[in-house]
């Protein structure tokens, strides 16, 4: 899978947008962008995937660059709970059947009261 | 809808011995993956079943790690024997079948430490 790059702490008072970005220069056309998260003491768990076109759901909002080598999750309104490492994955969409992730170090988002 | 559930949260053996962890995916889930976080590193693919089928086993870090998934559902993970450097955290996921991109649900892990 190819490699991304995230910042490796961020910070962002609560109720105030976040803006977590990615760099993934090395995409190929196939690879989809996957956002994790992993919470204190849980495991990991799903944020948000897109391909090309901005995608939102209930969680968070996916805004990927019209070249595709960078993307960026948006958190509309940082609560405390969503202090967490998150984690920016690319996956080869080609891998029918094979759904493993790579993880990298991911961003620690510090939410501050 | 009950999530991933993994035995024990918490194992402490000593070097040698044998310990078995267990996962239970979500109902219905083909895909069964094992993860693990060693201390100071990334979390990293172990393996992938399909049904009890191993599709993906290019994780698994040396022949002293064994892992079962019988019937296709719950699956165990066997560390025999078990060094100081497998203390850790091991996740194991679950997502539905063979569709591309599915959502992968993770428990919350099972912490190991070998002493």
């Amino acid at each position: 899978d190819a490699k991304t790059t995230q910042p490796n702490s961020m910070e962002s008072n609560e109720e105030e947008p976040v803006h977590l970005p990615c760099n993934h220069s090395t995409i190929s056309g196939t690879d989809y962008i996957h956002w994790y998260r992993q919470l204190p003491s849980q495991g990991p768990e799903y944020v948000i995937h897109g391909l090309t076109s901005n995608v939102n759901n209930r969680m968070a909002s996916l805004a990927i660059a019209e070249d595709r080598k960078s993307s960026t999750l948006i958190l509309h309104r940082a609560t405390l709970r969503d202090a967490a490492v998150y984690y920016c994955i690319l996956r080869d969409g080609r891998d029918f059947g094979n759904e493993k992730l790579t993880f990298g170090t991911g961003t620690r988002l510090t939410i501050i009261p | 809808e009950a999530g991933v559930t993994q035995f024990p949260s918490h194992s402490v053996i000593e070097k040698g011995q044998t310990v078995t962890l267990r996962c239970d995916p979500i109902s219905g889930h083909d895909n069964l993956y094992w993860y693990r976080r060693v201390m100071g590193k990334e979390i990293k693919f172990l393996l992938h079943f399909v049904k009890e089928s191993k599709q993906d086993e290019s994780g698994m870090p040396n022949n002293r790690f064994l892992a079962e998934r019988t019937g296709g559902t719950y699956s165990t993970l066997k560390v025999q024997p078990a060094e100081l450097e497998d203390s850790g955290v091991y996740f194991c996921a679950s997502s539905q079948g063979l569709q591309r991109n599915t959502e992968a649900f993770f428990g919350q892990g099972t912490r190991l430490t070998v002493v």
